[in-house]
């Protein structure tokens, strides 16, 4: 069975400074990656996915993630953060073609002035 | 374009009552459904899913029961709460077929009294 990790549960940050949220992912077969973000109370709005083409993709609010296939993993960057960008940042994967989320366990992103 | 509505937001609910969440889609048909719950401070669960009208797999054993009435509605029902029950729960759906995103609503506050 697949599984998703996240690392680090916290990640305090400086208003402007760059930050990378790290996701590693175990699995044998064919991958499709995704990270959330999640402000309190709510649900879950997509970054940014990982279907297939570039390794390279780019989301919203100026997030971006590169799929290393050898390290399995998915981290997401941004290279200046905003206090807007406090919140809980989840990694998925979905593996073999099938239609079910694995979620990692989160990162709380805390930008601070 | 596509929307997802859940409701009620918040429900503050005695042990041993029933529970009713309702989640519906619009904009696009055969969607894939899914419930998942969120304990605090933890990731997500994955509760049931459906592909299509009066097909549902649940995930894990547990004192819930989902059903799709209709092609983009999706309700999540317990006859007698428990404590355990309370949490975040979130309901999302995917286009048919394999290896899309998902797309959350913005989730139900569940507190057991």
């Amino acid at each position: 069975a697949q599984s998703v990790t996240q690392l680090d549960s916290q990640v305090p940050v400086f208003e402007e400074a760059p930050v990378e949220l790290r996701c590693n992912y175990s699995s044998s077969v064919s991958v499709y990656l995704f990270w959330y973000v999640q402000y309190p109370n709510q649900g879950l709005q997509l970054l940014l996915k990982y279907l297939s083409g570039s390794t390279l993709v780019k989301g919203i609010n100026g997030f971006e993630a590169e799929f290393n296939k050898s390290q399995t993993s998915f981290h997401l960057r941004k290279p200046s953060v905003h206090i807007s960008d406090t919140a809980e940042y989840f990694c998925a994967v979905i593996t073999g073609g099938g239609n079910k989320l694995t979620f990692g366990t989160g990162t709380q992103l805390k930008v601070e002035l | 374009s596509q929307t997802i509505h859940q409701w009620p937001a918040t429900l503050v609910q005695p042990v041993g009552s029933p529970l009713s969440l309702e989640c519906t889609v619009e904009g696009t048909s055969n969607p894939n459904l899914y419930w998942y719950r969120q304990a605090a401070g933890r990731g997500l669960q994955l509760l049931f899913y459906s592909v299509g009208i009066g097909q549902i797999s649940s995930e894990v054993p547990q004192n819930l029961s989902a059903s799709r009435p209709q092609d983009r509605q999706f309700i999540l029902s317990s006859k007698k709460l428990l404590l355990s029950d309370s949490g975040f729960y979130l309901c999302a759906w995917s286009a048919g077929g394999q290896g899309g995103p998902q797309h959350f609503g913005d989730g139900t506050r569940l507190s057991i009294l």
